[in-house]
């Protein structure tokens, strides 16, 4: 079945320490791929998002992605992570440029002071 | 621009009743989308609009959902027969068809008694 996975449902790291997000999918072409960030009492918000070209993508507040075709992964990361990060991080992709985004069930960041 | 805004903030009804959510989007985006958020899992995608024309609806969309963009700006999405199963936040994002960007609103949090 067509779907996006998102494997952790919660992590926990330190501030400063580096963070990686992890995002599969599982459809036939490559789709356009997205990340979001939700913090509570907040709409979503985009922090990067992927077409085509260049496989790592820049996004806000220094996060960045990398899409990996062969293992249809499209993983979140940051260096060195703030208080402020603690939120609900969303994957989601887009199938065909068909207007229907699917999203992952999400995974909350915790971070420890 | 105040992004996109989304009325009421919080509803709480009785099973069997009809509610009525109202979407304003950003003024000038012609896309206006709908979706559920149930607690712990991604937003799941209800159906879309280019203007006022309702272009795709998700088998999510029974029949007792049903939804409206009269004159291309703002949404209303309306439930009737409510049940314990519609609780949920539901989110209105909007888009130009220029820039792959959804903007989300904070939602409307349903609660069913």
């Amino acid at each position: 079945a067509q779907s996006v996975t998102q494997p952790d449902i919660h992590i926990t790291v330190s501030e400063g320490a580096s963070l990686e997000l992890r995002c599969n999918y599982s459809y036939g072409a490559t789709p356009y791929l997205f990340w979001y960030v939700q913090s509570p009492g907040q709409g979503l918000q985009l922090l990067l998002k992927y077409f085509s070209g260049d496989t790592l993508v820049q996004g806000i507040k220094g996060f960045e992605a990398e899409f990996k075709r062969s293992q249809s992964s499209f993983n979140l990361r940051k260096p060195s992570v703030h208080w402020s990060d603690a939120a609900e991080y969303f994957c989601a992709v887009e199938p065909d440029n068909n207007n229907d985004m699917r999203f992952g069930a999400g995974t909350r960041l915790t971070v420890k002071p | 621009d105040t992004g996109v805004s989304q009325d009421p903030r919080h509803k709480i009804t009785k099973r069997g009743q009809n509610v009525t959510f109202r979407c304003d989007p950003i003024s000038e985006h012609n896309r206006l989308y709908w979706y559920r958020q149930t607690l712990g899992q991604g937003p799941e995608f209800l159906t879309y609009f280019q203007n006022e024309a309702q272009l795709e609806k998700s088998r999510l969309l029974s029949d007792r959902f049903s939804a409206e963009r009269p004159k291309g700006s703002f949404s209303t999405l309306e439930i009737q027969r409510t049940e314990q199963g519609d609780s949920a936040m539901y989110l209105c994002a909007s888009m130009t068809s220029l820039d792959y960007e959804q903007y989300f609103g904070p939602g409307t949090r349903l609660t069913v008694t």
